[in-house]
């Protein structure tokens, strides 16, 4: 079975500050990773995907994140929020071979301030 | 290309009522996913179409149930609706059911459902 944990619920942070939000997964089979972003009464949209390759991968709105498979995790990170990030950021990872299924971590809410 | 259309966007029902939920994927892709998210839960697989043929299932009781239609449409089912039930139900479409290359997942805007 895959886990993901992100290790914070909360982040708040003041706007044009960098940001990093940790992600770390379980499992014992190859996996894909995911970033997605979720706005207030709106679905989740993707920001960004770790296949495999480079271990820093570009996303959109300015993300990027870092694969780590030693610590098996990937953090996302931001060099200057705005105010308009404010979201909820979910991980998922999905099982290679194993059909379109996310396994979700619990979120966490970014909160960009003035 | 429109995406991921779900419908109705809010929902009331009542204990024990039953209750279908539509989603319209996006044009061209076949593989439709729903999920329930709820504050206590968090975001949580309930079951995947794929060619009319249910390829994946969530660790949910009998009462959710779902289906797909040949244009590749999909409904999910609650009979019996518990207060638990109400959360955000999310679909969403991919191209294939074995995305080569992690082809990602599309969400819709999702249906709130509220059971009193």
């Amino acid at each position: 079975a895959q886990s993901v944990t992100q290790l914070d619920s909360q982040v708040p942070v003041f706007e044009e500050a960098p940001v990093e939000l940790r992600c770390n997964y379980s499992s014992s089979v190859s996996v894909y990773l995911f970033w997605y972003v979720q706005y207030p009464n709106q679905g989740l949209q993707l920001l960004l995907k770790y296949l495999s390759g480079s271990t820093l991968v570009k996303g959109i709105n300015g993300f990027e994140a870092e694969f780590n498979k030693s610590q098996t995790s990937i953090h996302l990170r931001k060099p200057s929020v705005h105010i308009s990030d404010t979201a909820e950021y979910f991980c998922a990872v999905r099982v290679t071979g194993g059909g379109n299924k996310l396994t979700f971590g619990t979120g966490t809410q970014l909160k960009v301030e003035l | 290309k429109a995406g991921v259309t779900q419908t109705p966007r809010y929902l009331i029902k009542t204990r024990g009522q039953q209750v279908t939920l539509s989603c319209s994927p996006i044009s061209g892709h076949r593989s439709v996913s729903w999920y329930q998210q709820t504050p206590g839960q968090g975001l949580q697989f309930l079951f995947e179409y794929f060619s009319e043929t249910q390829r994946n299932k969530g660790n949910f009781p009998g009462r959710f149930s779902g289906r797909q239609f040949s244009n590749s449409r999909s409904e999910m089912n609650v009979s019996t609706l518990e207060l638990g039930d109400s959360a955000l139900y999310l679909c969403a479409s991919s191209l294939a059911y074995e995305s080569q290359g992690g082809s990602p997942l599309h969400f819709g805007n999702g249906t709130r459902l509220t059971v009193t």
